[in-house]
């Protein structure tokens, strides 16, 4: 089955203390990305990634850090954690060809920043 | 940079009928696309409609169709029929052609929570 995965779904942590978000899709796709949702702001991009060891900053950088060493993955890293970063996270991918084919999102990662 | 307003925080509709959500949007180019997106109490994003700027003919699935007026930069969702499972929020959101290496960037309206009534 064609799908983006993400793990944790749910996660509590401490401020300071690293965390990582994996997320992993098995339908090839170049391109993938991270957003944050959060009440009343919609959906922003985080990072993206238009292919192996390329990615660049989104709308909201700040306090995270992503790698993109194999296609599949695309990890969301926060090296100190803090509650301003509690919030939905989701990633997507989609491929390159194909002017307007559809992203194809996780079931998101509920991070919660205590 | 583009923008995408959603007005309405919250709709209810009955059963059966019919109701519609507006969306707003402000960019600068001539070629975009628009899509409507749900988003279940499940959390899982699922399109629901998408839209061409270039294209007239106003796209339509099934139950879902939506009122594109360029000139007006509107971009409507009807649902007819409306069923329980329709239940949901739902964001409409923006993105520029990928030209080269850009970025598929989608940005996301604030949503709005729409509850169908038995």
């Amino acid at each position: 089955e064609a799908q983006v995965t993400q793990n944790p779904r749910y996660l509590i942590t401490v401020t300071g203390k690293k965390l990582t978000v994996t997320c992993s899709q098995n339908m090839n796709h170049e391109y993938m990305s991270w957003y944050r949702q959060d009440p009343g702001l919609g959906l922003r991009q985080i990072y993206y990634s238009m292919n192996v060891e390329v990615t660049d900053k989104g709308d909201v950088p700040e306090g995270y850090k992503v790698s993109r060493k194999e296609k599949r993955n695309f990890p969301l890293i926060l090296e100190s954690p803090s509650p301003n970063q509690t919030s939905l996270y989701f990633c997507a991918s989609r491929p390159f060809s194909g002017v307007l084919s559809e992203q194809f999102f996780g079931p998101g990662t509920r991070l919660t920043v205590l | 940079a583009q923008t995408v307003t959603q007005s309405q925080p919250e709709m209810s509709v009955q059963e059966a009928e019919t109701v519609t959500l507006s969306c707003t949007y402000d960019t600068s180019e001539s070629n975009y696309y628009l899509f409507w997106y749900k988003q279940p109490p499940s959390r899982q994003m699922i399109l629901v409609i998408r839209q061409e700027a270039y294209k007239q003919q106003n796209a339509t699935e099934n139950r879902f169709s939506v009122n594109f007026q360029k000139a007006a930069k509107s971009f409507s969702l009807k649902i007819s029929d409306s069923q329980l499972g329709d239940t949901a929020m739902y964001f409409c959101a923006f993105m520029k052609p990928r030209e080269g290496g850009a970025n598929s960037k989608l940005t996301f309206g604030k949503g709005i929570t729409l509850s169908v009534r038995p």
